[in-house]
């Protein structure tokens, strides 16, 4: 069965600090990989995804993700964390037939 | 444009009313979803509708009842709810290369 583990479940950083969510999934396939943000009492909003081709992936409000196979990881980054990053980020993995499979979700924290 | 709407955003319910939930979205997506989510969880799914047909149901009780007018249009019909099932319910839905795009959600409280 496939699972997603987010590594934190709150994670505090300052402004203007490097911002780094961890994901790791098990799949016994190639998985499409997505990384949400919930912002509080919104619904989930893509930031980006993997389906194939360049491992790394940019999305939006300057957070990028690598997929790395050998270490089943799909870590959210972005250079310089800003108040408004403060969210809920849920990491996801779909091996199809239209189920997602989410991680428990990290609450980011942003410090002035 | 990757606009899913649903209405209400807030309800609040007695545990012997009926009322609906609606989920619409244009982007000729042929799967729509049903999620549940609760305080400082991710979501649950709970039902799955593809190409107006109902493909998965995550053994939700019958006190929710789903409905596919279209394919742009997703419902969930609520019947006799119990306090428990107060939550943040989500809509989704997902063209060919299963992309789940999200609405606002509906939080809904049950009395």
């Amino acid at each position: 069965a496939q699972s997603v583990t987010q590594l934190g479940s709150h994670v505090s950083v300052s402004e203007g600090a490097l911002v780094l969510l961890r994901c790791n999934y098990s799949s016994s396939v190639p998985p499409y990989l997505f990384w949400y943000v919930q912002y509080p009492n919104q619904g989930l909003q893509l930031l980006l995804k993997y389906t194939t081709g360049a491992t790394l992936v940019k999305g939006i409000n300057g957070f990028e993700a690598e997929f790395k196979k050998s270490e089943t990881s799909f870590h959210l980054t972005k250079p310089s964390a800003h108040m408004s990053d403060a969210a809920e980020y849920f990491c996801a993995v779909t091996p199809g037939g239209g189920k997602l499979i989410f991680g428990q979700g990290t609450e980011l924290s942003v410090k002035p | 444009d990757t606009e899913v709407t649903q209405t209400p955003k807030h309800l609040v319910m007695g545990m012997t009313n009926k009322k609906s939930l609606k989920c619409e979205q244009h982007m000729g997506h042929r799967a729509m979803y049903w999620y549940k989510q609760k305080a400082k969880k991710p979501p649950e799914l709970m039902f799955v509708y593809s190409y107006e047909k109902l493909s998965i149901n995550e053994s939700v009780p019958s006190r929710f009842s789903p409905e596919c007018p279209n394919s742009s249009l997703l419902n969930l019909h609520l019947h006799a709810l119990q306090p428990e099932d107060s939550a943040l319910y989500l809509c989704a839905s997902s063209g060919t290369d299963e992309t789940q795009y999200f609405g606002p959600g509906t939080r809904l409280l049950v009395l």
